[in-house]
């Protein structure tokens, strides 16, 4: 059975700060996704990293995934009160198919 | 409206009814996928679906529960004789098989099911 380690479960911050999110696993992902879900809403797809070493960037959010495809990271820079909300990795193990998901971060950024 | 579309949005039964949850994909997708989100819990598997076709059942309660995609219209989520622990939020997924080889998926809004 795979698992998805999230850490951490929760966040609370203040404005201007950085934070980093973790998602791991001992099992090599094919590809994994970061998601943003708001209350009472469906994931929204942040981005997807498929090549170990990969580090991509949207705005102020810096995604990483592990050299051996293990593990990857979600870097924030300088929060925002508007970065709230729940932060899901998900790791797709077989090219297909039903995604894993870590437990999540609750993030909230203070003004 | 592109998106994936879920409909109803909230739903509420008595124990001992049926919950039908319906799932449209993203124009062209051709995959879809059923998760529940418990309170306090993460998203858990249910099932994998392409056209008339079951691909992966494995995250399905054995009983009471079964989904399917037909031909023409959309995916169908089915909860016989509903309980009080079947409340919870049931996601709809939609992936293209073509194109992106990275199994992006993309997520409807969800149904809130009660169980009264």
């Amino acid at each position: 059975t795979q698992l998805l380690e999230q850490s951490p479960q929760f966040l609370s911050i203040q404005e201007g700060e950085n934070l980093t999110v973790y998602c791991n696993s001992s099992s090599v992902f094919s590809s994994l996704q970061w998601y943003r879900q708001e209350p009472g809403e469906g994931p929204v797809l942040l981005v997807t990293v498929v090549t170990g070493g990969e580090v991509k960037k949207l705005k102020r959010l810096t995604f990483q995934f592990g050299d051996a495809r293990k593990d990857s990271s979600l870097h924030i820079t300088a929060a925002q009160t508007g970065d709230t909300g729940l932060y899901l990795c998900a790791g797709d193990y077989n090219q297909g198919g039903k995604l894993i998901f870590g437990q999540g971060t609750e993030l909230s950024v203070k003004p | 409206n592109a998106g994936v579309m879920q409909n109803p949005r909230h739903l509420v039964r008595r124990r001992g009814q049926e919950a039908r949850l319906r799932c449209s994909p993203m124009k062209g997708h051709s995959h879809v996928y059923w998760y529940r989100q418990l309170p306090e819990e993460g998203l858990k598997f249910m099932v994998y679906l392409q056209k008339e076709n079951i691909i992966d059942e494995s995250g399905m309660p054995k009983e009471r529960f079964s989904a399917e995609f037909p031909k023409e219209g959309p995916s169908i989520l089915r909860i016989q004789q509903v309980v009080r622990g079947d409340s919870a939020a049931y996601f709809c997924a939609s992936s293209s098989p073509s194109g992106s080889s990275y199994n992006e998926q993309f997520f409807g809004p969800g149904t809130r099911l009660t169980v009264l």
